[in-house]
This record gives structure tokens, sequence and C-alpha cells, in this order.
């Protein structure tokens, strides 16, 4: 299989605090992880690429400043939301690549609902 | 710029069968994907194709024109539980997945 776990699920804080949140590929190694963004009834917005040992590569828009990916091993992925506001509440979901699989499916991991009050 | 196009909502009975289309124009093609969602939930794999033609497995079978920039999802004997959205996205020239909006499917009895 290739299962992604998220971890937390979900999180509630106060705005100006910061929010981390874990993305793990259990049983295969990812070199490459992504995160993406989603509102409701929206389609996913592609946050970031995030390579093992390398800075992670932003899209357009995306604050790196603010959104803080760490990719610190081959089944290991974090994004960190510093000093979040209310406009910062959505679901964030993280995918990994696979590099033993034929062509390039991303595995989703289950989402992170962040609520930031 | 790139764009993916399929349809917001569709409404189809359940054992019946429905088509879900979805049209793209990207920077380069590397295959197209088509994913499940529930709602609240992390989207799941359904298919890829990368060559024109026809790809069935189960209830499900997805169909890909390269020429038209056309793909459809086709599932049959429809269940209450295939309800969610259908995602559409493209692997561009840069392997990153274009996704489309999706599609709500939703399944009366």
């Amino acid at each position: 299989g290739a299962v992604v776990s998220q971890h937390p699920s979900r999180v509630i804080c106060k705005s100006g605090t910061s929010v981390k949140i874990e993305c793990r590929s259990l049983d295969f190694q990812a070199t490459t992880m992504f995160w993406y963004r989603q509102f409701p009834k929206k389609s996913l917005m592609l946050m970031a690429t995030s390579n093992e040992g390398s800075k992670a590569t932003y899209e357009q828009g995306v604050e790196k400043d603010k959104f803080l990916i760490n990719h610190a091993s081959l089944t290991l992925s974090t994004l960190t939301v510093t000093s979040a506001h209310p406009e910062d509440s959505s679901f964030y979901i993280c995918s990994a690549r696979n590099r033993d699989r034929d062509y390039n499916e991303q595995f989703f991991g289950p989402g992170t609902r962040l609520t930031v009050l | 710029g790139q764009n993916i196009d399929q349809p917001t909502e569709m409404t189809a009975t359940e054992g019946a069968i429905v088509q879900i289309n979805c049209t793209y124009q990207t920077s380069g093609f590397n295959g197209l994907f088509w994913y499940q969602q529930h709602a609240g939930e992390a989207p799941t794999f359904l298919s890829y194709n990368v060559l024109d033609g026809l790809e069935e497995k189960g209830r499900f079978s997805s169909f890909l024109s390269r020429s038209k920039g056309y793909s459809y999802l086709l599932l049959k004997e429809l269940q209450m539980k295939d309800s969610a959205s259908y995602l559409c996205a493209v692997l561009d020239s840069n392997y990153q997945l274009i996704w489309g909006a999706g599609t709500k499917l939703i399944i009366k009895p």
C-alpha cells in the first residue's frame, strides 16, 4: 500500500499562535511531498512542493515566512502556520509521491482542519 | 494560462450510469487523474490515463483524448456511497498537478 498520515486531524487555536502539521508516508519513501489548501466547495490549491533535504518551492502568492515547510526525512514533512489569523482557517492536505511507482501518483493524507479563533 | 473545466454538480439515480466530463488546457501533459473526495476527507485515487482510450476498473472507467484535451469518468451501477465530489487533475510539463474545481455528484434513491 501507500499510506500517508497527517497529524493533527483537527486543531483550534487562538489568533497569533503557531500551529505545526505533520505529514508522514508510513510504508514508502517520499522524496517529494506536496501541501495543499482547500476552501469549502473549492478545489485544492497547491501551496508548496517539499523535497527531502532541500528548501520547499512555494507557489506564487504563498508567503514562505508564514507557512514554514520542513522536509527533514524521506517519510516526514511538516507545515507550520506561524502567527495564525482567522483567514488561515482552512482544510490543509498533504500528499506524497512514491518514487518507486511507475507514474506520478500522489497519495493523500486525511487532511487537517485548522480553525483560528 | 492553465485551465481545467468540469461541471459543478450532477444528479443521478441509484443503479444508473453517469458520465462526468473534464476538459483541460495545460502547459504540457504527463497524465490525467481522477480522484474521489467525500466531504471533509482527502481525495482518494480512482484512475490515471496517459494514453488515449478507455481504462476500465470495476464500476468505474476513465477515457482520455489528448488531441481534444478531454476526459470523462464513467460510473456504472451507481450506489448511494458514490455521492461525493469527483476531481479531475492534469500533470503538467513540470509534473505539477493542476486541479479542476470538482464535480459534486448527488445520488438519489
